[in-house]
């Protein structure tokens, strides 16, 4: 049972440059999210899939867009990587909305 | 304005030693209040939730309370371990859906031998 796992870890990449950061949960579990983690300041909800079939922006989701790929998966794709996406990202899961989310171990990506 | 806010920033105690995390809120309406671990370069793992009628909660040497009425919390850990040593982030969940957690920007604990 591996729970939340992110793929790659690490990634540099640079100014206009795509990428997509894969999230898979065995859990079962109906709700996905993407945060990303800034030095000073708390996580910030990038985009959530409530459900298979259903996605949603959160606080910050300019620059990204999301895939409910199907309940296992949530992907995160960058277009046109800017400096300002340098961040930590993590993918989270829960059972349903509101209830305990668990994470996964995030992705760290420089845009230079 | 939702807002979560944590103190203090950053802690140093000495293994063995009790510490106490403070945690206020302004989110509304209330549904939870979660604290999570974050060891360095991982995901934050979940400590305890707690809902309205809870006011306490342990998980081992964590433990956490919460006061609705004055929107305010704390964990405590009691007998530090040098294995403490983490950023923990006090949740509110508020009553509206999924965009509805609200997070604090976390108190960086260090334990020193």
């Amino acid at each position: 049972n591996a729970g939340v796992t992110q793929t790659p870890k690490f990634q540099v990449l640079k100014t206009g440059q795509s990428m997509t950061l894969q999230c898979a949960q065995d859990m079962n579990h109906n709700s996905m999210y993407w945060y990303r983690q800034d030095p000073g300041m708390g996580l910030r909800l990038i985009y959530y899939s409530a459900s298979e079939g259903t996605t949603d922006k959160g606080e910050v989701p300019n620059g990204y867009n999301v895939s409910r790929l199907n309940k296992r998966e949530f992907s995160l794709r960058l277009e046109s990587a800017a400096p300002s996406q340098t961040s930590v990202y993590f993918c989270a899961s829960s059972p349903n909305v509101d209830t305990e989310a668990f994470f996964g171990q995030g992705t760290r990506l420089t845009v230079v | 304005k939702n807002q979560v806010e944590q103190s203090p920033q950053s802690l140093i105690i000495l293994e063995g030693k009790n510490c106490t995390l403070q945690c206020n809120y302004t989110v509304s309406p209330f549904s939870n209040l979660r604290w999570y671990k974050q060891d360095t370069g991982r995901g934050p793992v979940s400590l305890t939730i707690m809902t309205f009628s809870e006011n306490t909660k342990s998980n081992g040497r964590y433990t956490a309370t919460l006061d609705a009425d004055t929107k305010q919390s704390s964990l405590h850990i009691t007998a530090s371990q040098l294995s403490d040593s983490a950023s923990y982030i006090c949740v509110v969940s508020a009553l509206t859906g999924a965009n509805n957690l609200f997070f604090g920007t976390g108190t960086r604990l260090t334990v020193i031998p």
